[in-house]
């Protein structure tokens, strides 16, 4: 059965202090690990999209990794606009239509 | 234009009425969704439209009837629904069906009482 486990659940920072969130997966067949941020009672946003291992994305503040087993999302310097809640999902393989499974997300603060 | 828009934002309903989501987006994405996401929890997905066409429907209650028009608009009917079925739903579009990128809209907050 596919698996997507995020941790930490929850995740406190100080304006400036860097971390790291993590998604550990089992797929069959992995066709794809997205990253999405998700703010309270919106829909969630696409960040990046990871094909394969050694792949790595940036965009601003976050960075995104990719190992056979895991993905990561580095935040550097966070600031408090980047409190939200990070959903990873990964594409199992399914040739008919978009089904993605998600992990149970990060939910992330930063104080300023 | 690049939103998917969702309407109404908030809902409250008795388990015996009848009431209707509404999706739009004109992006030209040829594939549709509903997902359902409950407090704390990562989204679940009930409805795929591909070239609107329902290509997956899994084990989501009868109560909830998924609509087409076109390929621009998706509608999800719903009618006596019980109180667990209270959470954000949520629509999301992508250029094909095989394109993971998703573009969610902001979802309806549904209340069953």
């Amino acid at each position: 059965e596919d698996q997507v486990t995020q941790s930490p659940e929850a995740l406190r920072l100080q304006e400036g202090e860097s971390s790291s969130l993590n998604c550990s997966y089992t797929v069959s067949g992995l066709r794809g690990l997205f990253w999405y941020r998700q703010d309270p009672g919106k829909g969630p946003e696409f960040l990046f999209t990871l094909y394969s291992a050694g792949e790595e994305k940036e965009k601003e503040r976050l960075k995104a990794t990719l190992t056979k087993k895991e993905s990561f999302l580095h935040i550097t310097a966070p600031k408090p606009e980047d409190s939200a809640t990070y959903l990873c999902a990964v594409n199992p393989g399914e040739t008919s239509g978009s089904r993605l499974t998600f992990g149970e997300g990060t939910q992330l603060t930063v104080n300023p | 234009d690049t939103e998917v828009t969702q309407t109404p934002k908030h809902l409250v309903m008795g388990m015996t009425n009848k009431k209707s989501l509404k999706c739009e987006q004109h992006m030209g994405h040829r594939a549709m969704y509903w997902y359902k996401q409950k407090a704390k929890k990562p989204p679940e997905l009930m409805f795929v439209y591909s070239y609107e066409k329902l290509s997956i429907n899994e084990s989501v209650p009868s109560r909830f009837s998924p609509e087409c028009p076109n390929s621009s608009l998706l509608n999800l009917h719903l009618h006596a629904l019980q109180p667990e079925d209270s959470a954000l739903y949520l629509c999301a579009s992508s250029l094909r069906p095989t394109n993971e990128k998703l573009f969610f809209g902001s979802g309806t907050q549904l209340s069953v009482l």
